[in-house]
């Protein structure tokens, strides 16, 4: 079955710097893989998607690279803030346009301070 | 247009009673997952559904566990004769068919047995 590791678990930065997390996985590469930020008590909020055939994907201060070849992705925070402080999920999205269900990593603690 | 709803937020169970959690999806969206969250672990896909059908349910365990999800109304996880193992997050997710990588969490449910 698949596996996925995010190496830390917890991350500490200062504020203004880029957070950059990782996410390991094993076996096929998946369709889809995909970014969530959690906070305490909170479901997990979609960030963003990146396509096995797409290698990088921007949104406003995020970034995500997808390396099929060393089978990671790379998360950034950019110009990070205090707001950022969270839990970020990787998951791999398995199935199709109709179906599919995500495996997720352990999570990064992101911490970010003033 | 409202979000993921789960209900209760909070369920407190004694051992062997049963719990019930509810999930309505989004307007528009016919598929609903399960997934689970156990302290100290990540989230885990449980099963899902489509109305009136269950689609997988290859991350069920095979006892006391049962979802379903009517022609009207919410879906449904119920758990019977819960044991302390049980106490977790349990969060539902929705997706509009056709675009099963748009997948929109709920708050959760945090089930504690005592």
């Amino acid at each position: 079955s698949q596996k996925i590791e995010q190496n830390s678990e917890a991350l500490n930065i200062q504020e203004g710097k880029t957070a950059t997390l990782t996410c390991n996985y094993t076996n096929y590469s998946p369709a889809y893989l995909q970014w969530y930020r959690q906070d305490p008590g909170r479901g997990p909020v979609f960030l963003l998607l990146i396509r096995e055939n797409e290698k990088e994907k921007r949104k406003e201060r995020l970034k995500v690279t997808f390396d099929t070849t060393l089978k990671q992705s790379l998360f950034h925070i950019t110009a990070s803030q205090p707001a950022d402080s969270a839990t970020y999920l990787c998951a791999l999205f398995t199935g199709g346009t109709s179906y599919g269900k995500l495996t997720f990593g352990q999570g990064t603690i992101l911490t970010v301070h003033p | 247009n409202a979000g993921v709803m789960q209900n209760p937020r909070h369920l407190v169970r004694r051992r062997g009673q049963e719990a019930r959690l509810r999930c309505s999806p989004m307007k528009g969206h016919s598929h609903v997952y399960w997934y689970r969250q156990l302290p100290e672990e990540g989230l885990k896909f449980m099963v899902y559904l489509q109305k009136e059908n269950i689609i997988d349910e290859s991350g069920m365990p095979k006892e006391r566990f049962s979802a379903e999800f009517p022609k009207e109304g919410p879906s449904i996880l119920r758990i019977q004769q819960v044991v302390r193992g049980d106490s977790a997050a349990y969060f539902c997710a929705s997706s509009p068919p056709e675009r099963a990588t748009e997948a929109f969490f709920g708050q959760g449910t945090r089930l504690t047995v005592v």
